[in-house]
């Protein structure tokens, strides 16, 4: 099955400065790849995802690239924003049915004011 | 419109004990699931359902059962709860697998012990 890593487990950031989260994905089949961010104590949603037809997606500061010769995709924020302080998750799925979703093990981001 | 709505919140159980956690959708969404999050493992599928009266294994599906006998309210059960099974369980919906959007619609949460 498709098995997902996600680094860094922690990273931590000064407010304005970048953030960038990487994950692989095991399985060239894969062509769904959404992020959800959790706030403490909250729910994760989605912010962001893209599939395997495109290269690059943005949306205001936030932006998600995918290589899939090398199988690795990456979550870019920019400016980031004490807003931005959360754990993110990746996933891959072949398909977009959430019961095909395989999630890493999920990115604590700090942003220090 | 409440979304995706989890009882309870929060509980305490001994191993052995046996519980029902509660989910509801008013989104009229077809799939739901049930998931688990453990520090450091992301979301890990445990069961999950594609329409009313239907219901398929996850990725850890042993020690819990799942119903669906109604299109809005999918049952996870505990029938003998182990140590293991202290973690944060998440419900969630989505529209269809057709979509052309599956994001993922995630309930509030229930935090698990069991002693």
């Amino acid at each position: 099955g498709e098995n997902v890593e996600q680094h860094p487990s922690t990273l931590s950031v000064q407010e304005g400065d970048s953030a960038v989260i990487k994950c692989t994905y095991s399985d060239s089949a894969s062509n769904y790849f959404p992020w959800y961010k959790q706030e403490l104590g909250k729910r994760p949603q989605l912010i962001i995802d893209i599939r395997s037809n495109v290269g690059e997606k943005k949306d205001q500061r936030i932006a998600v690239t995918l290589n899939k010769t090398a199988k690795h995709f990456s979550l870019h924020i920019t400016e980031t924003q004490p807003e931005d302080s959360a754990v993110y998750f990746c996933a891959a799925s072949i398909g977009a049915a959430g019961n095909k979703l395989t999630f890493g093990g999920g990115t604590r981001v700090l942003v220090k004011p | 419109n409440a979304g995706v709505t989890q009882t309870p919140k929060f509980r305490v159980l001994k191993t052995g004990q046996s519980m029902t956690l509660l989910c509801a959708q008013d989104m009229n969404h077809e799939y739901m699931y049930w998931y688990r999050q453990d520090p450091g493992m992301g979301l890990r599928l445990i069961h999950y359902s594609v329409g009313e009266g239907t219901t398929a294994k996850g990725e850890v599906p042993d020690g819990y059962n799942v119903s669906r006998l109604k299109k809005q309210n999918f049952l996870l059960g505990l029938e003998s709860a182990a140590p293991s099974q202290t973690s944060v369980y998440f419900c969630a919906s989505s529209y269809s697998v057709h979509a052309t959007n599956e994001k993922l619609f995630f309930g509030s949460g229930t935090q698990l012990s069991v002693l």
